[in-house]
């Protein structure tokens, strides 16, 4: 059964910090990993997709890496903004989706 | 393009109710996937259906069904509704089953 860990649990960073949000995972045979974003009591907004033929992939100041053998993924966000704060969720693709429980992250202006 | 869209958007139903979420999904899209967030939690796999079929079913009561019908919508029926189903529902749609997953806003099913 896959399991999913998501480190820190909250984090709160004052403006203008970068974000480290880390994932791991017990079982390295996946199709995909997928970092959301939720805002609270909404649905789910997909923020980068790595196949795991990849080992990153970058949209703006975000960055993710995937490690498969070790089971790991790291989400970057550069230059944190008051508007980033909401929560992190990563997941695992071996044809469905298994979550971590999400990274909440403040960002204090 | 429409995103996925889910209703109703909201839902209160008594223990002991039955109760029928939709969903449809992104144009061109075959593949739906059902998901229930409990507060505080990363959200759990229900069903996953493509092309019609069920292609995956996650660890919930039988209580849980869903279909998808021949223009790729689904429903997810939840009988003999208990406390503890009160969550928010997710769907998600994909071109196929393993490819990149887009999510609706959810319907939040509160049961009393």
């Amino acid at each position: 059964k896959q399991e999913v860990t998501q480190i820190p649990a909250a984090l709160s960073v004052p403006e203008g910090e970068n974000l480290v949000l880390n994932c791991s995972f017990t079982d390295s045979a996946i199709y995909n990993l997928q970092w959301f974003r939720q805002d609270p009591g909404k649905g789910l907004t997909s923020l980068l997709l790595i196949q795991s033929s990849q080992r990153e992939q970058t949209s703006g100041r975000l960055n993710a890496s995937l490690d498969k053998s070790s089971g790991r993924s790291t989400l970057y966000i550069a230059a944190s903004q008051p508007g980033d704060s909401a929560t992190y969720l990563c997941a695992v693709n071996d044809y469905k989706l298994s979550f971590g429980a999400g990274t909440t992250v403040t960002v204090r202006a | 393009d429409a995103g996925v869209t889910q209703s109703p958007t909201h839902l209160i139903k008594t223990r002991g109710q039955q109760v029928t979420l939709r969903c449809s999904p992104i144009s061109g899209h075959k593949s739906v996937s059902w998901y229930q967030q409990v507060l505080g939690q990363g959200p759990q796999f229900i069903f996953q259906y493509y092309e019609k079929e069920e292609r995956g079913r996650g660890n919930f009561p039988d209580r849980f069904s869903a279909r998808q019908f021949p223009n790729y919508s689904s429903e997810l029926n939840v009988n003999a509704l208990l406390l503890g189903d009160s969550a928010l529902y997710l769907c998600a749609s994909s071109p196929g089953p393993a490819e990149k997953l887009f999510f609706g806003s959810g319907t939040q099913l509160s049961v009393l």
